[in-house]
């Protein structure tokens, strides 16, 4: 059963903290996109690579948030420095440009205190 | 300014009735518009897609429509149980999008009352 996995499942840290949220792609699918889930916000895109390479991160602060994909089988979404506003549920999903739908990870719930 | 909006408040229905849920959206152009579930403390899971040029689709109990005139999307899920209850998210990609880029609304909660 091949599925979107994420680590870690939650993490809490303190303020000006490094923070790195990992993600496995299903095994063929060319697309991955992260995205950040709030209350107040809903979801919202992060960035989305397709074969590896950025498509588009308008949606990521560039001072403090590194989004990359050093292999095919693993995308990392970098916090540095961690603020407490950065505080939500960070999603993974993957797909293939030949399909449309998404499939998405469990997430990981990120505090920062 | 663009929006998506769907309705803020739960929607509360009994066992067995049919939960139409209402998707609007301002100032886009869908290619196309998506459907997906969310549980609590899980990711959101593709049910169905529409494309602009298709008035309606159905799978199982699920059904949704697309209007492009009235730029809003229906999803109705009929015989509805108490599993259904969870919280329903519409999505769409613009046709001036380049990247294929799927913009979501906020959700609607459902709850199926036994």
């Amino acid at each position: 059963d091949a599925r979107v996995t994420q680590t870690p499942r939650h993490k809490v840290t303190e303020m000006g903290q490094e923070v790195t949220m990992r993600c496995q792609p299903i095994l063929g699918h060319n697309t991955v996109f992260w995205y950040r889930q709030t209350m107040m916000q809903g979801l919202e895109l992060l960035a989305y690579f397709r074969n590896r390479a950025p498509l588009d991160d308008s949606g990521m602060p560039k001072d403090r948030f590194s989004a990359e994909m050093p292999d095919a089988t693993l995308a990392t979404l970098k916090i540095q420095p961690s603020e407490p506003r950065d505080s939500a549920v960070y999603f993974c999903a993957s797909g293939h440009d030949r399909a449309n739908e998404q499939f998405f990870g469990p997430g990981t719930r990120l505090t920062v205190l | 300014s663009q929006k998506i909006e769907q309705n803020s408040e739960a929607l509360n229905i009994q066992e067995g009735k049919t939960a139409t849920l209402t998707c609007n959206y301002t100032n886009y152009s869908p290619a196309y518009l998506q459907w997906y579930r969310q549980d609590p403390g899980r990711g959101p899971v593709f049910l169905l897609l529409i494309r602009e040029n298709e008035k309606e689709k159905r799978k199982e109990r699920l059904k949704v429509t697309f209007d492009t005139t009235l730029k809003q999307s229906l999803f109705h899920i009929t015989a509805s149980q108490p599993a259904d209850s969870a919280t329903y998210l519409c999505a769409l990609v613009s046709s001036s999008s380049n990247t294929g880029k799927l913009i979501f609304g906020q959700g609607t909660t459902l709850q199926v009352k036994p």
